[in-house]
């Protein structure tokens, strides 16, 4: 099994600032089958980013996937009030795995 | 628009079963493959089965193989999941989400649309 961990686990930063979440797998993730979900508080999670850095539909261009192999990154270039929650990286090449979440709070 | 509906959830005692259902609208559902994935209160979540677009292929997590049988109904746009066995560590929300094509051998599911979840609660 992969095993994701995520970094940090809470991040807290104002409305405007740039966010920065890492995912580094336990093993190599083939094809860079990885994906990046939002879950706010009550609701189901949103798929965000596929394939380590295409987008989903209708995901505003702020988000953004980069990565390979063992480390893969969520940026969120300026964050807006709607944007603070937990976000959670899956990869897809093996069985599928969660990380453990990162969660991004108004400082 | 892409509608999933998940039933069936409540309070189950251990050592009991439990048939969830998801109702899903809006896209062609005899093209997808549909997953269900959980979420323990205040935990991360955790998939727990995948079933293909023909119900050809089936997969499990450890954690409820041979506890748990995923299946589907394409005439009536309907994905299940039959719990027996269970145990408290199964108390979760239950979500069913969408796995969209392109599908291959060497790809397993992520996500596109889920469900808001359907909660489970194991205990005597």
């Amino acid at each position: 099994e992969i095993v994701l961990t995520q970094s940090p686990g809470t991040l807290s930063l104002s409305p405007g600032e740039r966010a920065t979440l890492s995912c580094r797998a336990s093993q190599s993730v083939s094809s860079s089958y990885l994906a990046w979900y939002q879950q706010k508080p009550g609701q189901a999670p949103r798929l965000l980013i596929y394939g380590a850095s295409s987008r989903a539909t209708g995901i505003p261009d702020r988000f953004s996937g980069s990565g390979s192999g063992t480390d893969f990154t969520l940026t969120i270039s300026r964050l807006e009030p709607e944007d603070f929650a937990v976000y959670y990286c899956q990869q897809y090449g093996s069985s599928p795995t969660f990380g453990g979440g990162t969660k991004v709070e108004i400082k | 628009q892409v509608q999933l509906v998940e039933s069936g959830g409540g309070l189950v005692k251990p050592g009991g079963s439990l048939r969830l259902s998801c109702a899903a609208s809006g896209f062609t559902f005899s093209d997808y493959y549909m997953s269900w994935i959980r979420q323990a209160p205040g935990k991360g979540l955790e998939w727990v089965s995948y079933i293909s677009s023909s119900s050809s292929y089936t997969n499990y997590a450890d954690s409820v193989k041979g506890r748990f049988t995923i299946s589907r109904d394409n005439a009536k746009n309907s994905l299940y999941l039959q719990m027996n066995s269970l145990r408290a560590e199964d108390t979760a929300v239950y979500y069913c989400a969408r796995d969209p094509p392109p599908y291959s051998s060497t790809r397993l599911p992520y996500f596109d649309y889920w469900g808001q979840g359907t909660l489970v609660t194991v205990s005597s």
